[in-house]
C-alpha cells in the first residue's frame, strides 16, 4: 500500500537558517509527488511538484525539493526562512491511472522564530 | 484569473441542520473532489467526482452527500450535522487531460457546529 510519512510534525527554525522538511514515501511504482503549503484558515498552495525528469525541483517562495528514488524521499528545503514561512506543510504522492487520489502525509507545522 | 471558489468561507449551523457548501470553479476541469481536514491533520478525500460520475470513499459517513449540476459547479451537503463533523472542507480540481496529476485547491469552507 502507498503511504506518505513526514518526519516531524513540529519543525522551529530561527529567521535565515536553513528549513528542512523531510518526506518519505512507500510505493512499487512511480509516484507524482507535491509539496503544499497551507497558512491558517487557508486552501492548500503548491509549493513544488515532481512527475519525471530533473530530480531537483524548484518552486515557489525559494523552495526547492529533490526527489531521490533509492531513498524513496522527497525532503523539502529552503537556504533562509523568513517569518512569512510559518505555516503547515503537506507532502503528498498520487500515481497515474485510477483517479488520482492524493495522499497526504501528517503534515509538518513549521514555526520561524525571530 | 482562473480558479476554485468556495462559498461561504465560514459557516456555522446548528447540530442537526442540513447545510450545504458550495464550489464552484473557472478552469473547466473535468475531476471535482471534496476533503474534510480536522485540526491538526491531513485532509481526507471523501469523494470526488469524474464529468458526471460519482465515487465515494469507502469510509464516507451516509451523512456527506454530493451533487454536481454542471462543470462548474459541485456541491456537499451534510444532512445531519454532528459535532464532530466541525472541520475546514476543501474542493480540488484537476485536469484528467493535464500532464501532472495536479490538483487545484479552493481556499476552503471553514464548518462550525453548534
Amino acid at each position: 500500500a502507498q503511504s506518505v510519512t513526514q518526519l516531524g510534525s513540529h519543525v522551529s527554525v530561527s529567521e535565515g537558517a536553513l528549513v528542512l522538511l523531510r518526506c518519505n514515501y512507500s510505493s512499487s511504482v512511480p509516484p507524482y509527488l507535491f509539496w503544499y503549503v497551507q497558512y491558517p484558515n487557508q486552501g492548500l498552495q503548491l509549493l513544488l511538484k515532481y512527475t519525471t525528469g530533473a530530480t531537483l525541483v524548484k518552486g515557489i517562495n525559494g523552495f526547492e525539493a529533490e526527489f531521490k528514488k533509492s531513498e524513496t524521499s522527497f525532503h523539502l528545503t529552503k537556504p533562509s526562512a523568513h517569518m512569512s514561512d510559518a505555516a503547515e506543510y503537506f507532502c503528498a504522492v498520487s500515481f497515474s491511472g485510477g483517479y488520482n487520489k492524493l495522499i497526504f502525509g501528517a503534515g509538518t507545522r513549521l514555526a520561524v522564530h525571530p | 484569473d482562473a480558479m476554485v471558489i468556495q462559498n461561504p468561507r465560514y459557516q456555522v449551523t446548528q447540530f442537526g441542520k442540513p447545510v450545504t457548501l458550495s464550489c464552484s470553479q473557472t478552469l473547466n476541469h473535468n475531476v471535482m473532489y471534496w476533503y474534510q481536514q480536522k485540526s491538526s491533520q491531513a485532509p481526507k478525500l471523501l469523494f470526488h467526482y469524474y464529468d458526471k460520475d460519482f465515487n465515494n470513499e469507502a469510509d464516507t459517513p451516509d451523512n456527506f452527500q454530493s451533487r454536481r449540476p454542471n462543470t462548474s459547479f459541485c456541491f456537499l451537503d451534510i444532512r445531519s450535522p454532528g459535532l464532530g463533523d466541525a472541520a475546514m472542507y476543501l474542493c480540488a480540481t484537476r485536469d484528467v487531460g493535464g500532464q501532472y496529476n495536479e490538483q487545484f485547491f479552493g481556499p476552503g469552507t471553514r464548518l462550525t457546529v453548534l
